[in-house]
């Protein structure tokens, strides 16, 4: 079942912070995200586990909700790298599917 | 270290027509995938293999067919080219293997045209 990523698109000028949200309907064991620039390949940024603590790196990082079985991606102080589009990749049960993924939110920074 | 190296980059194909794109990753990953990416949609698994000699469909493997030749390459043959599978196509791999791995690095793609 793929999960819904929320908002869709958004437009951020460089220093702002952004939240992008990741929902199921499901109960998650897993969420896997993922940014990918126009053109290039997708680029794995981190993972969160159920139960397991939040993630960051550098000014990027992530929680897991499980009563509301959701994960949100912060952009913190947004740089004009972070433009692309983010993907979550789900996971419902350990160790016998593989992630069914989001349709993506395209984040833009400008100047 | 060149990471996952996919050809061709581009191809245009007709309808009914065969090739093979491939994938080759040079970090000794024991998981490979291939999936495929249409506008407005998340990345949709084609097949994957948890270990070299093994191979397992994904969630679109219809008018697919996979071969891991050895640990290092995985390819994906399309044997009769619909106009449905005009996509981009990626190829991705794990350091771990077994049905829990998930992919970690991904190639840049090839962009499949079908006529």
């Amino acid at each position: 079942q793929q999960p819904v990523q929320s908002p869709q698109a958004v437009i951020l000028r460089e220093g702002e912070d952004a939240v992008i949200n990741c929902s199921s309907s499901k109960a998650l064991y897993s969420v896997h995200w993922y940014r990918q620039k126009h053109g290039e390949a997708p680029v794995f940024l981190m993972i969160l586990l159920k139960g397991g603590e939040q993630k960051g790196h550098d000014k990027i990082s992530a929680s897991f909700n499980e009563k509301k079985q959701q994960s949100s991606l912060y952009l913190t102080a947004s740089q004009l790298s972070y433009s692309g589009t983010y993907f979550c990749g789900t996971e419902y049960n350990f160790g016998n599917e593989k992630l069914t993924f989001g349709t993506g939110t395209r984040l833009t920074i400008i100047p | 270290n060149a990471g996952v190296t996919q050809t061709p980059k581009f191809q245009v194909l007709k309808t009914g027509q065969s090739m093979t794109l491939q994938c080759a990753q040079d970090m000794n990953h024991n998981s490979m995938y291939w999936y495929r990416q249409d506008p407005g949609m998340g990345l949709r698994l084609i097949y994957y293999s948890a270990s070299e000699g093994t191979t397992d469909k994904g969630e679109v493997p219809n008018g697919y067919n996979v071969s891991r030749l050895n640990k290092r390459e995985f390819s994906l043959r399309l044997e009769s080219a619909a106009p449905s599978q005009t996509s981009v196509y990626f190829c991705a791999s794990s350091e771990y293997g077994g049905l829990w791995s998930q992919p970690q690095h991904f190639g840049d793609g090839t962009r499949l045209s079908i006529l």
